[in-house]
């Protein structure tokens, strides 16, 4: 079984500034995907960032970039130049490769952005 | 970018009634949907997997009998509350696996009161 961990559930940053929000993972699968969710007061569900384990190269996606640590089993998330709608709730989620397979989230965390 | 809708966004309803919230993918063939719940500031707990043209797949402690999921066709799955009571109050949110993209999208969720 996959487990995710986001042990900060709440951080605060300052506009402008850069943020990392930390998760950690732990399963025995070769091949598998990972996530950064974001969730906004709306609540929906909005994808930030996606990794493929078998890729070394850290996805990037504009002010959002990822510090992937396989051997680790780590995967943060880094918010450059953070901008008051960046406040939301963030999840960390991991999916095996596989037809039928599943997202496992975190708890969140709770990011914040101070004017 | 891909697009899942939900329906209805809100409903209110009498205890002992029954709720129906259809899910759609809007620009992707789904074969593969999830239906999720989520209580205020927790992650989303993962109720059951539909695909497809077969039965759906229920979590752990997820009663099938109570929330009823058809996917009949590959951009609509549905999900009935069944004799709703309070207890079933909770925000609802579907989602669907685009297996080409490797991605999963979610819709902007369901809140469900039951009065």
């Amino acid at each position: 079984a996959q487990t995710v961990t986001q042990s900060q559930p709440e951080m605060s940053v300052q506009e402008a500034e850069t943020v990392t929000l930390s998760c950690t993972y732990d399963t025995s699968e070769n091949n598998y995907y990972l996530f950064w969710y974001k969730q906004p007061p709306s609540r929906q569900m909005i994808l930030v960032i996606r990794q493929e384990a078998y890729k070394q190269q850290n996805a990037t996606e504009n002010r959002f970039s990822v510090n992937f640590q396989k051997a680790a089993k780590s995967f943060s998330l880094k918010i450059s130049d953070s901008q008051l709608g960046d406040t939301a709730m963030y999840f960390c989620a991991f999916m095996p490769d596989g037809a039928n397979s599943k997202l496992t989230f975190g708890k969140g965390i709770t990011l914040s952005v101070r004017p | 970018g891909a697009v899942v809708s939900q329906h209805p966004s809100r409903v209110i309803c009498k205890s002992g009634t029954s709720v129906k919230i259809e899910c759609r993918s809007l620009d992707f063939q789904a074969t593969t949907m999830f239906w999720y719940r989520q209580f205020p500031k927790q992650s989303l707990m993962l109720m059951a997997t539909s695909n497809e043209g077969s039965k759906a797949t229920y979590e752990q402690g997820v009663e099938k009998d109570k929330f009823l999921i058809n996917h009949a066709s590959l951009t609509l799955s549905t999900l009935t509350v069944t004799s709703a009571h309070p207890e079933d109050s909770s925000f609802y949110i579907c989602s669907a696996r685009d297996r080409l993209a490797g991605k999963q999208f979610f819709g902007p969720g369901t809140r469900l009161t039951v009065l």
